[in-house]
């Protein structure tokens, strides 16, 4: 059983904070690596991805992957109280396709 | 681009009853997954469809199913509906490996 774990939650961190969030995977053959934010009664939201072991930038995203440790991060710069979401870690659930096997999320809230 | 569009977005079946949910990709894209999401389970992949092939399927009963036409459109059936089917059925278009697009899903309710 290919497993992806995420803390629960809630992370709670106030305006202009570093948030970091943590995910690990079980399947040590696994090659893409996604963040996905959703809001309360919508629909997850593809934030960034990556493949490369090491960060990768986008705005105040930062992804963090580490395939020896079979881990995967997220940073949030400058955190604010529109980031408080439930972000979703993502791994490719197969050698081939796009579906993804999904954590149960981290419920991050911003306070002003 | 219109994004990933779902139809319907609520429905309320029985117990017994079966289900159609349908759902238009992205423009140009291909690839089509369903996932199930509920509270306790997270989000569970189904299945995936590419080019009217199903090219991965997840942990679910024969109960199940899905279809892919020739205009990257896509279906996913469920028969003999049980309580437990309630959730949010979430329709996915890929073009590339870069990532999943989200619909705004179907939700389902069993009475």
């Amino acid at each position: 059983q290919k497993e992806v774990e995420q803390n629960s939650g809630p992370l709670s961190v106030p305006e202009g904070a570093i948030a970091s969030l943590n995910c690990t995977y079980s399947d040590r053959g696994s090659q893409s690596f996604f963040w996905y934010r959703q809001y309360s009664g919508k629909s997850p939201e593809l934030i960034m991805f990556i493949y490369s072991n090491g960060d990768k930038e986008d705005g105040r995203f930062t992804a963090q992957l580490n395939k020896a440790s079979q881990y995967v991060s997220l940073l949030i710069r400058d955190s604010q109280p529109s980031d408080s979401a439930t972000y979703l870690c993502a791994v490719n659930l197969g050698r081939s396709g796009y579906a993804l096997n999904f954590g149960k999320g981290t419920s991050l809230l911003v306070t002003p | 681009k219109a994004g990933v569009t779902q139809t319907p977005r609520y429905l309320i079946k029985t117990r017994g009853q079966q289900v159609t949910l349908s759902c238009s990709p992205i423009s140009g894209h291909r690839s089509v997954s369903w996932y199930q999401q509920t509270p306790g389970q997270g989000l569970q992949f189904l299945f995936e469809y590419f080019s009217e092939t199903q090219r991965n399927k997840g942990n679910f009963p024969g109960r199940f199913s899905g279809r892919q036409f020739s205009n990257s459109r896509s279906e996913m059936n469920v028969s003999t509906l049980e309580l437990g089917d309630s959730a949010l059925y979430l329709c996915a278009s890929s073009l590339l490996a870069g990532g999943q697009f989200f619909g705004p899903g179907t939700r389902l309710t069993v009475l």
